[in-house]
């Protein structure tokens, strides 16, 4: 079975500072789907970006970027300048060819120093 | 990208009672996913509802106790049976789209 793990409960960044966030995954499939959500108090699931496991370049959208190491299995975001509206839980997230369900990681809450 | 409406977003129940979630999602999608998150903690699937077959429940979760319904492709209900205290959860819906996966807003199930 898939799994997602998140090593870091907690990370605190101050605003307009850049932060990662660290997920590593288990699979022995080849095709696979990652993304990473934001869950801020509203409760509200936000699709930050995602990544498909057959390409090579890293994922960016906007602020946000991720480090892909397909072999290491690690799935890491990267947040630059860094601003009070991403203070949330943000979860890890791997669905297995993309059609399937989504398996999440225990979150990491980020919060955001003015 | 699809857009789901959730409802209740909120709602507080007496045990021994029976509660139905309603999502209607702005576009037909295959498969369409129920998940209960308790507060700070991450999510976990309850089922998947494909339109026009049974629904495929996760370990530790059943039929009798969370039906199903997914009637056509833009909608489905989650229901929540014979309530207890152990229930009190927030339960979303998801559905999968081209790009990714959306999620209703959530509703807040408290059982009294």
């Amino acid at each position: 079975a898939q799994t997602v793990t998140q090593s870091q409960p907690e990370m605190s960044v101050q605003e307009a500072e850049t932060v990662t966030l660290s997920c590593t995954y288990d699979t022995s499939e080849s095709d696979y789907y990652l993304f990473w959500y934001k869950q801020p108090p509203s409760r509200q699931m936000i699709l930050v970006i995602r990544q498909e496991a057959y390409k090579q370049q890293n994922a960016t959208e906007n602020r946000f970027s991720v480090n892909f190491q397909k072999a290491a299995k690690s799935f890491s975001l990267k947040i630059s300048d860094s601003q009070l509206g991403d203070a949330a839980m943000y979860f890890c997230a791997f669905s297995q060819g993309g059609s399937e369900k989504l398996v999440f990681g225990k979150g990491t809450k980020l919060t955001v120093n003015p | 990208s699809a857009v789901i409406s959730q409802k209740p977003s909120r709602d507080i129940c007496q045990r021994g009672t029976s509660l139905t979630i309603q999502c209607q999602v702005d576009s037909q999608v295959t498969m369409m996913f129920w998940y209960r998150q308790q507060p700070g903690q991450s999510l976990t699937l309850i089922a998947t509802a494909n339109q026009g077959s049974e629904a495929t429940y996760e370990s530790g979760f059943v039929i009798d106790k969370f039906p199903i319904s997914r009637p056509n492709l833009t909608f489905s209900t989650l229901t929540v049976s014979n309530m207890s205290p152990e229930d009190s959860s927030i339960y979303l819906c998801s559905a999968r789209y081209n790009y990714g996966y959306t999620f209703g807003s959530g509703t807040r199930l408290t059982v009294v």
